[in-house]
């Protein structure tokens, strides 16, 4: 059972340069979410999941595509990277949504650190 | 909008003491209250997850209070380890119908043998 897997680890990207950061699940959880870490800011929601086909914008939405074509996988793709997209990104995942926390508490991945020259 | 204030920010403590982490949040109408435990370079693991109507949880040496009413939860660790050092994050879950989680800066805490 690997929990939330997210690819890569590292990456260095230089500014205008798209990529697409993977993150999967095999717990079979409905909501997944994506968060950005920064120094003194700590962590924001970017967009998150209900379901396959189903995603909606969080806190910090712009620069930032997402897409949940299968209940596993919940991509995050940077459209043209800008040095203050330079973070660290965690991906997140949990049966039922924050609200109906219940006994299901988040699950984090490792985590992506992003460098934009 | 909902913030969330941890204080302190950083806590040196010898192992064996026991500690209180506090957390505050400006919003009271939430769901549910998470602390997360943080090692460097590592994601978040949930320790302890307090719906809106409990007063607290506890895992082990973890115990964790919230007073809804005032905004405040403490996390209080027991007779503590240098195994316990990590960074503690607490994030509460409310203002949208899904449940946006939002999270405090941290506490940073070392525990020396």
């Amino acid at each position: 059972n690997a929990g939330v897997t997210q690819t890569p680890k590292f990456q260095v990207l230089k500014t205008g340069q798209s990529m697409t950061l993977q993150c999967a699940q095999d717990m079979n959880h409905e909501y997944m979410s994506w968060y950005r870490q920064d120094p003194g800011m700590g962590l924001r929601l970017i967009h998150y999941s209900v379901g396959a086909g189903i995603t909606d914008q969080g806190e910090v939405p712009n620069g930032y595509n997402v897409s949940r074509s299968t209940t596993e996988d919940f991509p995050l793709r940077l459209l043209s990277a800008a040095p203050s997209q330079t973070s660290v990104y965690f991906c997140a995942s949990s049966y039922y949504p924050p609200r109906q926390g219940r006994d299901q508490p988040q699950h984090f991945g490792d985590g992506t650190r992003l460098s934009i020259l | 909008k909902q913030e969330v204030t941890q204080i302190p920010a950083a806590l040196s403590v010898p192992e064996g003491e026991n500690l209180v982490l506090n957390c505050s949040f400006t919003d009271s109408a939430i769901y549910n209250l998470q602390w997360f435990r943080q090692d460097p370079g590592k994601g978040l693991t949930s320790l302890l997850l307090i719906q809106s109507s409990q007063r607290e949880q506890t895992s082990g040496r973890l115990n964790a209070s919230l007073d809804k009413s005032s905004g405040r939860s403490t996390l209080y660790i027991a007779a503590s380890q240098p195994g316990d050092s990590a960074t503690y994050l607490c994030a509460v879950a409310g203002g949208t119908s899904y449940g946006k989680l939002t999270f405090g800066q941290g506490t940073i805490l070392t525990v020396h043998p």
